[in-house]
């Protein structure tokens, strides 16, 4: 069964680290890969996606993703955390084979300390 | 000009009760799903239309109905609500394209409490 895990279930930082959330995924055929942002009592928005041609792909507000197909992985980074990123972080997938359904990972928790 | 909306945003009910939940997307999108995110903030599809056509449905209980009256709209009904249906409910929309599909836009959930 397709999958989708994020490592991090929570992570704490100080304002200005830097960041790199790790998502892996269970997939052999062709994927496109979203990242998700749910800050506190919102929906979800998209951060980046990653359907074909360069790897490294940017999104809004600083993030940024690598999809290393070898890896089946689709790590999401930021060099610079600020307090208004503390939010909720979700890696999805959505397979060929399943016409637009997205497989999210469990989450990530940032907390940004100021 | 919300793209996916969704009434109400907050729901309070009585176990055994019947509710709906509405959704509507003003993208032209041909494609929408209802998502649950449960306590533990994690996110599974239960259904998906497009064109007003079930194409997935997946284990959820025959309590919950969902009907799309057009590409535009997509309702989800529950019947005879049980305490562990408490959970944040989220409508979302795409666009297919050649089997795959863009990314989902999500409405801002609605939050349904069981008591």
């Amino acid at each position: 069964a397709q999958s989708v895990s994020q490592h991090n279930h929570h992570v704490i930082l100080s304002e200005a680290a830097s960041l790199e959330l790790g998502c892996n995924y269970s997939y052999g055929g062709t994927v496109n890969l979203f990242w998700y942002v749910q800050y506190p009592g919102q929906h979800l928005q998209l951060l980046l996606k990653y359907f074909s041609g360069d790897p490294l792909v940017k999104g809004i507000k600083g993030f940024e993703a690598e999809f290393i197909k070898s890896k089946f992985s689709f790590n999401l980074r930021k060099p610079s955390v600020q307090w208004s990123d503390t939010a909720e972080y979700f890696c999805a997938v959505n397979a060929s084979s399943n016409t637009g359904k997205l497989i999210f990972g469990q989450g990530t928790t940032l907390q940004v300390k100021p | 000009d919300t793209a996916v909306s969704q009434t109400p945003k907050y729901l309070v009910t009585q176990m055994g009760n019947d509710k709906s939940i509405k959704c509507e997307q003003n993208l032209g999108h041909d494609t929408m799903y209802w998502y649950k995110q449960d306590s533990k903030k994690f996110l599974k599809i239960m259904f998906s239309y497009n064109n007003k056509e079930l194409i997935i449905n997946e284990t959820v209980p025959n309590r919950f109905s969902p009907k799309s009256p057009d590409k535009a709209h997509l309702n989800l009904h529950i019947n005879s609500l049980e305490l562990g249906d408490s959970a944040v409910y989220f409508c979302a929309s795409s666009q297919s394209d050649r089997g795959m599909n863009t990314e989902a836009f999500f409405g801002q959930g609605t939050r349904l409490t069981v008591v």
